[in-house]
């Protein structure tokens, strides 16, 4: 077991272009969730997954955001035609669901995402 | 208002010195609170998980919860120079419906320990 593993560390992209990033969970983790993290704040929820499905997604996802978790293991992150306030840190974290009161979410180093 | 507010600090103390990290927030819904230790260009930790008024206590971590008064608290004995980072509280309310489920954090308190 190796943790949350996120793919890659660091982008740069230009305005306008497409992004994906990549989170592998912990293996038999059946939550996984997406939260973006800006310098001198908190993590931001954005979405998380319980094995396959989208359970719930914030407002703070545009639709130039897409989520998706083929098979219930890794995730990808997409986002289309990056605008500058997309700078940030993607975090991805996975937890063991079996009752509300014992969920433990783990992260990953993230993604810092750089849009000139 | 938000649901969480954190002091941002920063926080900078001496070696050995006992630490104190607080947050408060606003919604008696949220019952599950954590601790999550953050280092620079590295992800949250999870340090600390509790769901109940009182203290628990990890080594030389403690965190305190007063549902009360809406406070929760992050005492370190004993601190070292490896305890700098950035501590996020997190909270989640109690809700078994779907769609309520995510946590919720703090801004981050950056915290630095002076040899």
């Amino acid at each position: 077991d190796t943790g949350v593993s996120q793919d890659p560390r660091h982008k740069i992209t230009k305005r306008g272009q497409n992004v994906t990033f990549r989170c592998d969970p912990i293996s038999e983790h059946n939550r996984l969730y997406w939260y973006r993290q800006t310098l001198g704040q908190g993590p931001e929820f954005l979405t998380y997954f319980q094995n396959e499905a989208q359970l719930e997604k914030s407002r703070l996802l545009s639709d130039r955001f897409s989520a998706e978790r083929p098979k219930g293991s890794f995730s990808t992150l997409e986002i289309q035609r990056t605008e500058q306030g997309d700078s940030a840190m993607y975090l991805c974290a996975s937890s063991e669901y079996l009752a509300q009161a014992n969920e433990k979410l783990f992260f990953g180093s993230g993604t810092q995402l750089s849009v000139l | 208002q938000k649901e969480v507010e954190q002091d941002p600090g920063p926080l900078s103390v001496p070696e050995g010195a006992i630490v104190s990290l607080n947050c408060t927030y606003s919604n008696s819904a949220f019952q599950y609170f954590m601790w999550y230790r953050q280092y620079s260009r590295k992800g949250p930790e999870l340090l600390m998980y509790t769901y109940s008024s009182g203290n628990k206590e990890d080594g030389r971590f403690t965190a305190q919860v007063d549902k009360s008064s809406k406070y929760i608290s992050l005492f370190i004995r004993d601190s070292q120079p490896s305890d700098s980072a950035t501590y996020l509280c997190a909270i989640r309310p109690t809700n078994y419906n779907f769609g309520n489920e995510k946590l919720t954090f703090g801004t981050g308190t950056r915290l630095t320990i002076i040899p």
